[in-house]
């Protein structure tokens, strides 16, 4: 089946430092992968993509690399702010389809 | 321009009644999504309209659950006998294709079964 799974939180980082939020998936087939996230008090909107291997998605100064041969979309920033402090989702779509599997979320504060 | 919207914000209701939850998509996106968010988890896919048809409803948890899209615009997901475990952000989203067209997502109506 397919599946996402993402390294738990919370997530606590400085200002300026390094972020890598880990993000594994189990597919069948060649799915697109995405990064959400969701800022406190509104709703879900999309980070960044990747449709196919190898591709690297990239916004707001995160980027994250679909990787087949490690099924892995790592989401990383060199240097976070405190406004990204958010819960940030992973997610795969199936090849061919509409729908959205996300992962459990992984929440990030980042402090002054 | 005008994004997902979502009607109630949030809904208390009681155990057996029956609800429904209203998604305007935005305007000119042909396909629409359903997915159900609980407390400290990802959101969980419900149902995916591609026009008025449900292009996928591998996700509706039960008989109890029932989506409709009469006119390829606004939805409307229906809930039965609704149950305590029924309690979650309902969440709509919309693309302007299938596929893997971006998903913009509305606010969430908050839904509790008391």
């Amino acid at each position: 089946g397919n599946s996402v799974t993402q390294m738990e939180g919370p997530v606590t980082l400085s200002e300026e430092a390094f972020l890598t939020i880990n993000c594994t998936y189990t597919a069948t087939g060649y799915p697109s992968l995405f990064w959400y996230v969701q800022y406190p008090g509104e709703g879900l909107q999309l980070l960044l993509k990747a449709t196919k291997a190898d591709d690297k998605g990239s916004n707001k100064g995160f980027e994250a690399t679909y990787r087949k041969e490690t099924t892995s979309f790592h989401l990383e920033k060199g240097s976070v702010q405190v406004s990204d402090s958010a819960v940030y989702f992973c997610a795969l779509s199936p090849s061919n389809t509409g729908k959205l599997i996300f992962g459990q979320g992984t929440t990030l504060q980042v402090k002054p | 321009g005008a994004g997902v919207s979502q009607t109630p914000s949030n809904k208390v209701t009681e155990k057996g009644k029956y609800v429904e939850l209203r998604c305007d998509p935005i305007s000119g996106h042909t396909a629409l999504y359903w997915y159900r968010q609980s407390l400290g988890q990802g959101p969980e896919f419900l149902i995916y309209f591609q026009g008025t048809g449900a292009a996928d409803d591998s996700g509706l948890p039960n008989d109890r659950f029932f989506a409709v899209r009469p006119e390829g615009s606004v939805s409307t997901l229906k809930i039965q006998r609704t149950e305590r475990g029924d309690s979650a952000v309902y969440l709509c989203a919309s693309s302007l294709g299938g596929g893997g067209d971006t998903q913009y997502f509305g606010p969430g109506t908050r839904l509790t079964v008391l």
